[in-house]
This record gives C-alpha cells, sequence and structure tokens, in this order.
C-alpha cells in the first residue's frame, strides 16, 4: 500500500535552533502534501497545504518565516521549524493525497518535537 | 465553512461491550467525503473508512460499523464487541471538492477499552 515515510520520529532540540522534518513518498508521487499540527489531547490542525514545485499555501496564523515548508519533488516535502522555542513543542505530521486511492490520503508516521 | 464535531471527548468501556462514537458535520458542499482514523498512542493514523456524500449506505468491516445519515448530517462509528486494542483516539474528518482537497478534523474521541 501506499506508504509515506517520515523522519524523524522523535527530536529533541535547543531553543533558537532549527529543525527539519522530512516526509517522503515511497511507492507514489504526491503532488500534494499537508503539514499537521497537533498539541496533546487536541485535535490536527491544518498549518500549510504544499504543491509541488509552487510555494505552500498557509492557514490562517501560521507563521510561514517560522515554518519553512518545501516541496521540491515528487516525493519529498519538508517542513523546517527555525528559530524553534519552547511553544514549538508538538506532534507534527504529514498527509500526502492520493488520487484515485481508496484512502484519499496517506499520513505519515509523525514527528514529536520537544524544543528545550 | 465547514466543521466536524465529536461531542464526545471520552469514552470508557468495559471489553466486549460495544460502543457508539458519534460525528456531526457541517458543510454547505453537496459533494464532500467523510472519513473516520484512529490513532493509537504511538501517533500515526489509521485509515478506517472513507465515504462519499453520495453513498448512505451503511458499512460494516468486521467488527467495525458505520451510520451515515445526511438527514441528520451525522457519520456515527460502532465498535461492536470491543476489545483493549481498540483503545486509541478516534477521529472524524471531512473534505469537499473545491476545498483545496483539505481534511477538516473533529476534536476526536478518546476511547478507553478495560478489562
Amino acid at each position: 500500500g501506499a506508504v509515506v515515510s517520515q523522519h524523524p520520529s522523535r527530536v529533541i532540540c535547543k531553543s533558537g535552533t532549527s529543525v527539519k522534518i522530512e516526509c517522503r513518498s515511497l511507492d507514489f508521487q504526491a503532488t500534494t502534501m499537508f503539514w499537521y499540527r497537533q498539541f496533546p489531547k487536541k485535535s490536527l490542525m491544518l498549518m500549510a497545504t504544499s504543491n509541488e514545485g509552487s510555494k505552500a499555501t498557509y492557514e490562517q496564523g501560521v507563521e510561514k518565516d517560522k515554518f519553512l515548508i518545501n516541496h521540491a519533488s515528487l516525493t519529498l516535502s519538508t517542513l523546517t521549524v527555525t528559530s524553534a522555542h519552547p511553544e514549538d513543542s508538538s506532534f507534527y505530521i504529514c498527509s500526502a493525497r492520493r488520487r484515485g486511492h481508496p484512502d484519499g490520503y496517506t499520513f505519515g508516521s509523525g514527528t514529536r518535537l520537544t524544543v528545550v | 465553512a465547514q466543521k466536524v464535531t465529536q461531542a464526545q471527548t471520552e469514552i470508557s468501556v468495559v471489553e466486549k461491550e460495544d460502543v457508539t462514537l458519534d460525528c456531526v458535520y457541517e458543510t454547505r458542499d453537496t459533494t464532500y467525503y467523510l472519513f473516520w482514523y484512529k490513532q493509537p498512542p504511538s501517533g500515526e493514523l489509521v485509515f478506517l473508512i472513507r465515504r462519499n456524500s453520495f453513498d448512505e449506505q451503511n458499512e460494516i468491516s468486521g467488527r467495525y460499523s458505520w451510520n451515515f445519515q445526511k438527514s441528520t448530517s451525522s457519520f456515527n462509528f460502532t465498535i461492536t464487541a470491543s476489545q483493549v486494542v481498540d483503545s486509541a483516539v478516534y477521529f472524524c474528518a471531512l473534505t469537499f471538492t473545491g476545498g483545496g482537497n483539505k481534511l477538516t478534523f473533529g476534536t476526536g474521541t478518546q476511547l478507553k477499552v478495560e478489562l
């Protein structure tokens, strides 16, 4: 079945540093990738939508300069949390839209970011 | 605007009980898709079902069943004879054509199945 590989699964970083999260579609071309953020015991909040080869579209309230999204190829999308702060600690999860697939969307396994 | 409401924040049942998770949605579109996902403690989202707005047939898959009723804008999920492995957070989600294919998630229902 369709697989989206997300790395790293867990990361701890110091305040002020940047962290990159990768999502790779392993057996299909992901023209559209969605990035979500999930706080503990909360729902998934869409941060941005990225389309291959174009700039990401950010949801209202999401700082585009802080959460840099790059979707340079049909199999790779990255989210970089720049100058991370403790309040950026969260669970980040990507999702690729899969046209014609019964599931419709394939999710990565998520990245738990802790900023200390 | 579209919205998904899961009024039950947390449900606790004893193993082998049946349990129904409620989902109510709002959308102005006539063509839309509804989903249920399971999120175990490990965090990954497990796809359970997708249903389009033109298919109101109920679905059964093993111990899982879904009741889609457009008249009440509900898409409820029932687990029959629950098991401890069913313990997880369950999300209902909605997307519609023309909405950029974005998924709108409900707030989730934490299901705890105890022995």
